[in-house]
């Protein structure tokens, strides 16, 4: 099975850059995933990393590292609308493709 | 867009009812996941599917069975509802090939069982 670890709060000041982690433990691994999901929201994708290294996407980056079974969601320039819970998620290894989430950080923004 | 529905946003039932939740997505994707997710414990896999007819247990099954006739749609079945089943449901669904493995949620349906 999958086990996955995230802070479950974290706050940071409007305008700074924060770091999400995301540590796992698995059977069998091929990618890592992060979604954002507002309070009564479902949750939206951000980024996806099958191979170590950092993507970015705008204000966001992603980076895995295999050999650590770890990785973070990186946000820069905070906007008060970034406030939203963050997960990891596992993409397992195999035919089915079961993923598996984390238990969420929620971030805060202040002004 | 895709776009996946579900057929409640608010659900009441009582203990013991069996209960139908149901899942369509219009974009002709092969994987369908059901999830329920409680404060503090995140998203938890409770069944999906990777094919019409298909499934695999995910996480947390137990109370639950889930039904995929056609492609589009992934039914999740609380066969005698518990007060211990209160919660938000969550479904996706995923094309595969796309590299990035994207999943698209639903609103969700908040349940309450009394």
């Amino acid at each position: 099975g999958q086990s996955l670890e995230q802070p479950s709060e974290v706050t940071a000041v409007e305008g700074a850059i924060v770091q999400i982690n995301c540590t796992y433990q698995t059977s069998g691994f091929y990618g890592l995933s992060w979604y954002q999901q507002h309070d009564g929201g479902a949750p939206t994708f951000l980024s996806y990393n099958g191979l170590d290294g950092l993507e970015e996407t705008g204000r966001f980056s992603s980076f895995l590292s295999r050999s650590d079974s770890y990785g973070y969601l990186l946000l820069q320039e905070l906007q008060m609308k970034d406030s939203a819970s963050y997960f990891c998620a596992v993409r397992e290894s195999g035919g089915y493709q079961k993923v598996t989430f984390g238990t969420g950080t929620k971030l805060q923004v202040i002004p | 867009d895709v776009k996946v529905t579900q057929s409640s946003r608010y659900l009441v039932k009582r203990t013991g009812e069996k209960v139908f939740l149901e899942c369509v997505q219009d974009m002709d994707h092969e994987n369908m996941f059901w999830y329920r997710q409680d404060p503090g414990l995140g998203l938890r896999l409770i069944y999906f599917s990777y094919d019409v007819k298909m499934k695999e247990k995910g996480d947390i099954p137990e109370g639950y069975s889930v039904s995929r006739e056609k492609k589009e749609r992934f039914s999740l079945i609380l066969e005698s509802a518990s007060t211990n089943q209160t919660s938000m449901y969550l479904c996706a669904s995923i094309r595969l090939g796309t590299g990035t493995y994207e999943q698209y949620f639903g609103p969700g349906t908040r349940l309450t069982v009394t």
